[in-house]
């Protein structure tokens, strides 16, 4: 079974450009979610997909990160315009069922963003 | 709000001895689960164990198990026999049961070195 699947690996941009980030959850995983791990420390959850529509998105800055997953399967998260502070590592994970809390979540191997 | 708490930034272990690295957590919710990841270079966050609430029996997999004390909000992670591929960053993670948004709380980490 292929796993969760992000790209690009790396990605480095000037302050005030903008930058996309794809996933692809594992085939059939309803829950998809977006974590910003920035350095020294613990992921933070951005938002969280429940098939195409939104559960949870409280944590994410509005006024610049947007993300969509159209159909239900692929999401993108955008940054527009980039910080220096969104220098990160952004993960992305599934999990099966609907977002039932002993649901295991399998991460894939994230994005690290260098904003200069 | 619940927050998650490790308090080793970095431990050290010699090749098939034991470490425990620890965790505690703040929250007024009596129904929950603690995870504890792994996370090794390659950035992909793995599940180590998971540990519910309600359950007074400790959880073990393999050579990792956990001392769980629900009325201290301790969650701590035992490895035996460590091994080479045990080094990497650990996360104690949080999670709340019921219904809504079941996003992961993370701690800061431990990075674990394994001395040969």
């Amino acid at each position: 079974e292929a796993g969760v699947a992000q790209s690009p690996r790396y990605k480095i941009i000037e302050k005030r450009q903008s930058v996309a980030f794809w996933c692809n959850p594992i085939s059939g995983h309803a829950t998809l979610y977006w974590y910003q791990q920035i350095l020294g420390q613990g992921p933070k959850l951005l938002i969280q997909f429940q098939n195409n529509g939104v559960v949870d998105d409280s944590q994410l800055p509005k006024d610049r990160f947007s993300a969509e997953r159209l159909k239900g399967v692929d999401s993108t998260l955008k940054i527009q315009p980039a910080k220096l502070e969104d220098s990160a590592v952004y993960l992305c994970a599934s999990s099966l069922k609907r977002a039932w809390a002993t649901d295991t979540q399998y991460f894939g191997p994230g994005t690290r963003l260098t904003v200069l | 709000a619940q927050t998650v708490t490790q308090s080793q930034p970095e431990m050290s272990v010699q090749e098939a001895e034991t470490v425990t690295l620890s965790c505690t957590y703040d929250t007024s919710e009596s129904d929950y689960y603690l995870f504890w990841y792994k996370q090794p270079p390659s950035r992909q966050m793995i599940l180590v164990i998971r540990q519910e609430a309600y359950k007074q029996q400790n959880a073990t997999e393999n050579r990792f198990s956990v001392n769980f004390q629900k009325a201290a909000k301790s969650f701590s992670l035992k490895i035996s026999d460590s091994q080479l591929g045990d080094a990497a960053m650990y996360f104690c993670a949080y999670k709340v049961s019921g219904a809504g948004s079941y996003q992961l709380t993370f701690g800061k980490g431990t990075k674990l070195s394994v001395i040969p």
